[in-house]
């Protein structure tokens, strides 16, 4: 069945350093959604990407999806200390990767 | 406009008993897709309901079956529990059952002792 690897399963950063997860998937996507989850809470959407090669940024995040469609990127620029918590990639909606758990030092 | 509601928060079964969990979709919203969350680990797609029909399912097995309402809520039920089922049971709507976002519920931990 279809899986999705996630990359590094855990980072910790001093504040203002950047912060970047991997997403890679055994087969073609045709979607990927990108969802953070703050310690103790439910997993909460940031974004979808849907075409290939797809750029997407809010604020401090950018988003990749590769021109294969099976992996993407997640980078955060100058993390804060709200940037804490594991952020997932889901392909599909349906496969969820490990996730990254992210830690910021201040 | 109330979000996603998940029933209850917290409880406690023995092995082999038989539990139910509720879900209450986001306003609007006609897709139910129910995971299972290991501590420390990514949410597990276990299936779900659109139009009140199973319309895809995870690798689970047939002890875990769902229904839903044609209100759109939901329900899980795990029959002859394990000590493996023990973990945090999240609700996910959606409009549609092809793509848009999640939005998800604040989960039901399942103790199993």
């Amino acid at each position: 069945g279809q899986q999705v690897m996630q990359i590094p399963q855990y980072q910790h950063v001093q504040e203002g350093e950047d912060f970047t997860t991997y997403c890679n998937s055994s087969t073609t996507l045709s979607n990927i959604q990108w969802y953070k989850q703050r310690p103790g809470g439910h997993p909460v959407f940031l974004i979808q990407l849907v075409k290939s090669g797809e750029v997407k940024k809010q604020k401090r995040l950018t988003f990749q999806f590769g021109e294969a469609k099976k992996n993407s990127s997640l980078h955060i620029t100058a993390t804060q200390t709200t940037d804490v918590g594991t952020y997932f990639c889901a392909g599909n909606k349906l496969v969820f990767g490990a996730g990254t758990i992210l830690r910021v030092k201040s | 406009d109330a979000g996603v509601t998940q029933s209850p928060t917290h409880l406690i079964k023995t092995r082999g008993q038989q539990v139910t969990l509720r879900c209450s979709p986001k306003s609007g919203h006609d897709t139910v897709s129910w995971y299972q969350q290991a501590l420390g680990q990514g949410p597990q797609f276990i299936f779900q309901y659109y139009e009140e029909e199973e319309r895809q399912r995870g690798n689970f097995p047939d002890r875990f079956s769902g229904h839903q309402f044609p209100n759109y809520s939901s329900e899980l039920n795990v029959n002859a529990l394990l000590l493996g089922d023990s973990a945090l049971y999240l609700c996910a709507s959606s409009l549609g059952h092809n793509t848009g976002e999640l939005f998800f519920g604040e989960g039901s931990r399942l103790t199993v002792l």
